[in-house]
């Protein structure tokens, strides 16, 4: 009964290499987000969706491309993967604006 | 950057109040207090939010203080499994979508038996 769901939970890759997670709500949600967090813990927005829309898309490298195919759905493609790239990767939704984000449990991408 | 200042950590003893301190002196009129939590290896977990008055829910209370410049939340008899980094953010409603939570370091709660 997981509400947001990020697949995989662990991602060990090369660089250069391209991956996707893919990230699920089932809760009905309007708003998706993409948030990093990284080596020193630190948790940034890097993208969110509302109603299949781009609404944020934070200074992250355009080698990162959030797709929507339904409001249930966001996922993260990233191309030519760096060695920065490693990091905790959330997934998140809300319903509307202000309304608390319901996070998955991440997916910690390692690019050796 | 956090609009917010939090201490690094905190101990509580199992089955006391924890009370978590949190700075915010630049806060604005339109923008919200909000605490969430990330207990080890999860994804942060809402916890509750308010913007003057002082909430309850069935896992914490939040006290702003009039002047709003700083806020605390209580969790009332702290257990061992509310140890994990507690984060106190600020932020202005702005549109669908576009509103975004900045995390900072947050706080350490170690709740110890």
């Amino acid at each position: 009964d997981t509400a947001v769901s990020q697949t995989p939970k662990y991602l060990v890759t090369q660089m250069g290499n391209d991956k996707s997670i893919k990230c699920e709500q089932n809760l009905g949600h309007d708003t998706m987000y993409w948030y990093k967090q990284d080596s020193k813990k630190f948790l940034k927005i890097m993208f969110s969706y509302n109603n299949k829309e781009l609404i944020i898309n934070e200074t992250v490298p355009n080698r990162f491309s959030p797709k929507s195919p339904d409001k249930a759905h966001l996922n993260l493609h990233i191309n030519s993967l760096e060695l920065g790239d490693s990091a905790v990767y959330f997934c998140a939704s809300s319903q509307a604006e202000g309304t608390p984000l319901h996070f998955g449990n991440g997916t910690r991408l390692t690019v050796t | 950057d956090a609009k917010t200042t939090q201490p690094p950590s905190m101990d509580c003893a199992e089955g006391r109040a924890a009370n978590l301190p949190c700075n915010h002196s630049t806060i604005s009129g339109n923008e919200y207090v909000y605490w969430y939590r990330q207990i080890h290896s999860q994804g942060p977990q809402y916890i509750i939010h308010g913007l003057k008055n002082n909430e309850t829910n069935e896992m914490a209370s939040l006290i702003i203080t009039e002047d709003r410049k700083s806020s605390t939340l209580i969790l009332p008899h702290a257990t061992l499994r509310d140890t994990a980094v507690y984060y106190c953010i600020v932020t202005p409603y702005s549109g669908a979508g576009s509103y975004q939570l900045t995390f900072g370091k947050g706080t350490k709660l170690s709740v110890i038996p």
